[in-house]
């Protein structure tokens, strides 16, 4: 069946740092992946999406490049903020999939 | 803003009662999805409607149940209410009947006590 498998956090970074949350999936056909965010106390926002092999999907800084050959879709960020801190869900949708299937979400935290 | 609405924002109930969540799908949007959030499971889907039909089940309790109205909005209906139950409850909606993208509304934490 379809899967989503998230590094686990949290992941804590200095204000500045690299950001990379591994992201793999398990899909018959061409799936679609986003990335979703969870800000404290909100609910899920889309962050970014790609909808093919070799897209690259980019929003607020954050990138993920959907790599069919290693079925992967890692999160990364050049500079993290301290207002970044959220958790991150990496998610599928596919022709034969009737929902989202998500990750379990992986926790970033953010010093100054 | 998703414009997804879910209400009430919060609820605090007793064990064995019964209580009502609902949602409203951004315009145009057909597919009403709900999730549950809680610490020990992440996030769980329980079902989906597409205009008006049951459209997929996943994880839902019997004493859990969920309909879609004429206009669209959705409600779940959680019954025999157990402390295991407290947990954030997502509504999100998409346009069309599979899932490719879904936007969330802010959800409803449920507390049982």
């Amino acid at each position: 069946g379809n899967s989503v498998t998230q590094m686990e956090g949290p992941v804590t970074l200095s204000e500045e740092a690299f950001l990379t949350i591994n992201c793999t999936y398990t899909a018959t056909g061409y799936p679609s992946l986003f990335w979703y965010v969870q800000y404290p106390g909100e609910g899920l926002q889309l962050l970014l999406k790609a909808t093919k092999a070799d897209d690259k999907g980019s929003n607020k800084g954050f990138e993920a490049t959907y790599r069919k050959e290693t079925t992967s879709f890692h999160l990364e960020k050049g500079s993290v903020q301290v207002s970044d801190s959220a958790v991150y869900f990496c998610a599928l949708s596919s022709y034969n999939t009737d929902k989202l299937i998500f990750g379990t979400g992986t926790r970033l935290q953010v010093f100054p | 803003d998703s414009g997804v609405t879910q209400t009430p924002k919060h609820l605090i109930t007793a064990t064995g009662q019964r209580v009502t969540l609902r949602c409203s799908p951004r315009s145009g949007d057909l597919s009403v999805y709900w999730y549950q959030q809680s610490l020990d499971q992440g996030l769980q889907f329980l079902i989906q409607y597409y205009n008006g039909e049951e459209r997929a089940k996943g994880n839902i309790l019997e004493r859990f149940s969920a309909q879609q109205f004429p206009d669209l909005h959705s409600e779940l209906n959680l019954s025999s209410l157990e402390l295991g139950d407290s947990a954030l409850y997502f509504c999100a909606s998409g346009a069309g009947e599979v899932n490719t993208e879904a936007f969330f509304g802010q959800g409803t934490r449920l507390t049982v006590v």
